[in-house]
Formats: structure tokens, sequence, C-alpha cells
């Protein structure tokens, strides 16, 4: 099984501030198929992006993310207020896999 | 407009067996895998399983094989996870999530349910 870590596991930044999280993934990830996913308290999980660059319907263009192999990350150009959140990675190029999350509160 | 509508919470004891259904509304059902995954506060997110409802195709990780059992029900558009001999540690919330086509029932999830929170306590 891939495993994946994320870091930092919090990232304490200002509203406006960028955010740049990583996923690193133990073994090579088949076709980046790696995708990014926001999720608030008690709410599901929300898709950000998928095959590694791409952002999926809705999605702000201020979310971006790159990598391929096993580094991967995801940006987010300008902090709003509705980003703070935790946000996970998660592999689908071997069975199913996710990172442990990246919590960006507020400073 | 997707949807993905879990059943309710539950409590559950210790070996016993729960099951969670998910109904799907706004899509075509049987052409899109279902998949589940819980999220814990020790391990994180897991995957439990995939179907795919149009060929009645399962999916199941080696660590849940034989414990988990994801059924699909194409008349009422609604998927099913049944987890047997619960333990604490099953203790979760459990989601079901679809999957987009040309991935069968690994892939990335683009519609999530709600979540259904399970606690299994004596």
């Amino acid at each position: 099984e891939i495993v994946l870590t994320q870091s930092p596991g919090t990232l304490s930044l200002s509203p406006g501030e960028r955010a740049t999280l990583s996923c690193r993934a133990s073994q090579r990830v088949n076709s980046n198929y790696l995708a990014w996913y926001q999720q608030k308290p008690g709410q599901a999980p929300r898709l950000l992006i998928y095959g590694a660059s791409s952002r999926a319907t809705g999605i702000p263009d201020r979310f971006s993310a790159s990598g391929s192999g096993t580094d991967f990350t995801l940006t987010i150009s300008r902090l709003e207020p509705e980003d703070f959140a935790v946000y996970y990675c998660q592999q689908y190029g071997s069975t199913i896999s996710f990172g442990g999350g990246t919590k960006v509160e507020i400073k | 407009q997707v949807q993905l509508v879990q059943s309710g919470a539950e409590v559950m004891k210790p070996g016993s067996s729960v099951k969670v259904s998910c109904k799907a509304s706004g899509g075509t059902f049987s052409r899109y895998a279902i998949t589940w995954v819980r999220l814990t506060p020790g391990q994180g997110f897991e995957w439990l399983g995939g179907i795919i409802p149009m060929f009645g195709l399962t999916n199941y990780p080696v660590k849940f094989h034989g414990r988990v059992t994801i059924t699909a029900d194409e008349s009422t558009g609604t998927a099913y996870m049944e987890l047997n001999s619960l333990k604490s540690e099953d203790t979760a919330v459990y989601y079901c999530a679809r999957v987009p086509p040309d991935y069968g029932d690994t892939g990335y999830f683009d519609y999530w349910g709600q979540g259904t929170l399970v606690t299994v306590s004596s």
C-alpha cells in the first residue's frame, strides 16, 4: 500500500497569506493519480483537485496543485476566511490511500 | 445535482453488525462506482471498498476483506455497506462517495454523502 505523508501537520497563517501544503508518497503514484480534498468540521470532504493538478468544478483559481511521482503540492495563493480547514491528499493509482491531513488554522 | 444521502447515526454493541445505506439522486446510479471510506481519530481515512452497481462488481482492500460487504439496489439507487464483528476501534464516521466514470471502482471521489457516525460501545 502506498503511504502518503502530509506536512506540516498544522499551518498557522493569516487571511491573505499563501499556504503551501506537501504530500509525499512512499512509492511513485501511477499516472499522477492524486487528489486533494478540503474538510471542515461536521462536513463531508470536498474535492478540490484530481489528476495532481486539475481543479474540480467550481473550485476557485486561488487553489492550485502540482507534482509528480512521489512529491505533490497544494497551494492556496491568498487565504480567504472560508479556506481555514483540514486538507487531505489521496492517491488512486494503486488501490486507495489517504494522507493524514494538514490543518490550516488562523494565526 | 448529484446527492448522496446516508442513513442516520448508530450505536452498536461489540461483536454485532451495522448496515449503513447511501441513497443517490440526480445522476445515473448504475454507471458510477460507489465507494465507502471511514474517518477515525487514530487512523484517519481508510478505504473500505467499492461497488459498480451496473455490474455488481465489488472490490475490497485486504484489511477489510471478509468483514465488509458492499451491495447496491439499482431499483432504488441505494448502496449499502455492512461491517460485521464490530470492535471499539470501528467507531468512526462512515462516508459513501461516488467515483467518476473511467476509473472503475478506484478513483477520486467527486460527490460524498454527509457521513454516518457509528459508535461501538458496550
